[in-house]
């Protein structure tokens, strides 16, 4: 099946950095989307990323859609202390079966902030 | 808006019995997907419903079963659970098919 590769494994940064992530595949996908996960709550959104190419910001956070489709970025400028927490890639390919095929997860990136 | 509800939030159960797991999607939404998070495996595809009917299925057991009501709520049983069957479940709806999936805040299962 498809797998994704996200790196690094974990960050461990001071204050006011900025901080860059990403995920490559073996596979095309047509759609990607960067989740931030805190202890005990599920995965909140951050961006989504729909065509090969797309540049997308959301405040102090910007990824990119590779231009191949294998690919994807996730930037933080300025980290700030509620920055903490596992960011996921997520790769979706189409449809399959009448209905959207599920999202393909990368393992996380393990965002740590030093005093 | 609401977001995702699931119920429970925690569950604790014994080998070999069964568990269901309840998930109300975001209002209007018609899609719902189910993903199992491990340490070990991460997050992982279980099955997508839309519309009442299932559309897709990830890589588990037939023990792993689910459905969907025609109020788009769902509901995702797991028969003759295994320890390794302990995780974090997760509930994601969307509006459409290929647009963004929005999570729950999960069940946590504990088979012992």
């Amino acid at each position: 099946g498809q797998q994704l590769n996200q790196s690094p494994q974990s960050m461990f940064i001071q204050e006011g950095e900025d901080v860059s992530m990403n995920c490559t595949s073996s596979s095309i996908f047509n759609t990607w989307l960067w989740y931030k996960q805190e202890p005990g709550e599920g995965p909140v959104l951050l961006i989504a990323l729909y065509k090969a190419g797309e540049l997308t910001s959301n405040g102090r956070l910007t990824a990119q859609f590779g231009i191949t489709r294998k690919d994807s970025f996730l930037n933080i400028s300025a980290s700030i202390p509620s920055d903490v927490g596992i960011y996921f890639c997520a790769g979706q390919l189409g449809y399959s079966g009448g209905g959207a095929d599920g999202l393909t997860f990368g393992k996380g990136t393990h965002l740590i902030i030093q005093p | 808006k609401a977001g995702v509800t699931q119920t429970p939030r925690y569950l604790i159960k014994t080998r070999g019995q069964q568990v269901t797991l309840s998930c109300s999607p975001i209002s209007g939404h018609r899609s719902v997907s189910w993903y199992q998070q491990t340490p070990g495996q991460g997050l992982q595809f279980l099955f997508e419903y839309f519309s009442e009917t299932q559309r897709n299925k990830g890589n588990f057991p037939g023990r792993f079963s689910g459905r969907q009501f025609s109020n788009s709520r769902s509901e995702m049983n797991v028969s003759t659970l295994e320890l390794g069957d302990s995780a974090l479940y997760l509930c994601a709806s969307r509006g459409q098919p290929y647009t963004e999936a929005f999570f729950g805040q999960g069940t946590r299962l504990t088979v012992v």
